[in-house]
């Protein structure tokens, strides 16, 4: 079936240099993700979200970037921090309303 | 998210008894979904759940599995007669419907850890 995929990659970067996670999803019908930041023995964190009709959404330190016409979703960080560490998921909704389809994470790990 | 309450955080059973998680959604919230996480992996969604009605089902396995979200009272999900394949962690999310459109965030919870042994 259709799914939001994400391989468990892992991204090693410095600490003050900025982060791009990036998603593939194949639901054409998708039209609200969500990115989460899960860490190590708790639930996923709701970090940003983006509706289909639009291309970028900035929160604080984050933006996410959505490309229809790929199907490609990525989320970037600025000046990553330590506490940026974790495990992140990009979610889709295909507007059913019945669930979030999730990838399979990008661990992101930040040298100091 | 630290809304949503789940308890227990950690359970051990025995293969063949049985296994009860409570989620209790954040307040206000009505719509409750339960997702499933193995070791390294993304979450599985098993189970769509609003007072007193399972919406979509069609993640969860026939057989053992069953859910519930009762007028009062937590949302619960079932697991009888335990496998070691039920091991996971399983996560309750909730969110609340906003007029027309029901795409909106869903909190998650912090999990209850299954180990059976």
């Amino acid at each position: 079936g259709e799914s939001v995929g994400l391989h468990l990659p892992t991204l090693s970067v410095q600490e003050g240099d900025n982060s791009i996670i990036n998603c593939a999803y194949s639901n054409s019908a998708s039209d609200y993700f969500i990115w989460y930041k899960q860490e190590s023995g708790k639930g996923p964190q709701f970090i940003i979200d983006i509706r289909s009709n639009m291309d970028k959404r900035q929160g604080q330190r984050v933006t996410v970037l959505l490309n229809k016409t790929v199907k490609h979703l990525s989320l970037q960080i600025a000046a990553t921090q330590p506490g940026d560490s974790a495990v992140y998921f990009c979610a889709e909704n295909n507007n059913a309303g019945n669930m979030l389809t999730f990838g399979g994470g990008t661990r992101l790990m930040v040298k100091p | 998210n630290a809304g949503v309450m789940q308890n227990p955080r950690h359970l051990v059973r025995r293969r063949g008894q049985e296994a009860r998680l409570r989620c209790s959604p954040m307040k206000g919230h009505s719509h409750v979904y339960w997702y499933r996480q193995l070791p390294e992996e993304g979450l599985k969604f098993m189970v769509y759940l609003q007072k007193e009605n399972i919406i979509d089902e069609s993640g969860m396995p026939k057989e053992r599995f069953s859910a519930e979200f009762p007028k009062e009272g937590p949302s619960i999900l079932r697991i009888q007669q335990v496998v070691r394949g039920d091991s996971a962690a399983y996560f309750c999310a909730s969110s609340s419907w906003t007029g027309g459109s029901v795409n909106t965030e869903a909190f998650f919870g912090q999990g209850t850890r299954l180990t059976v042994v």
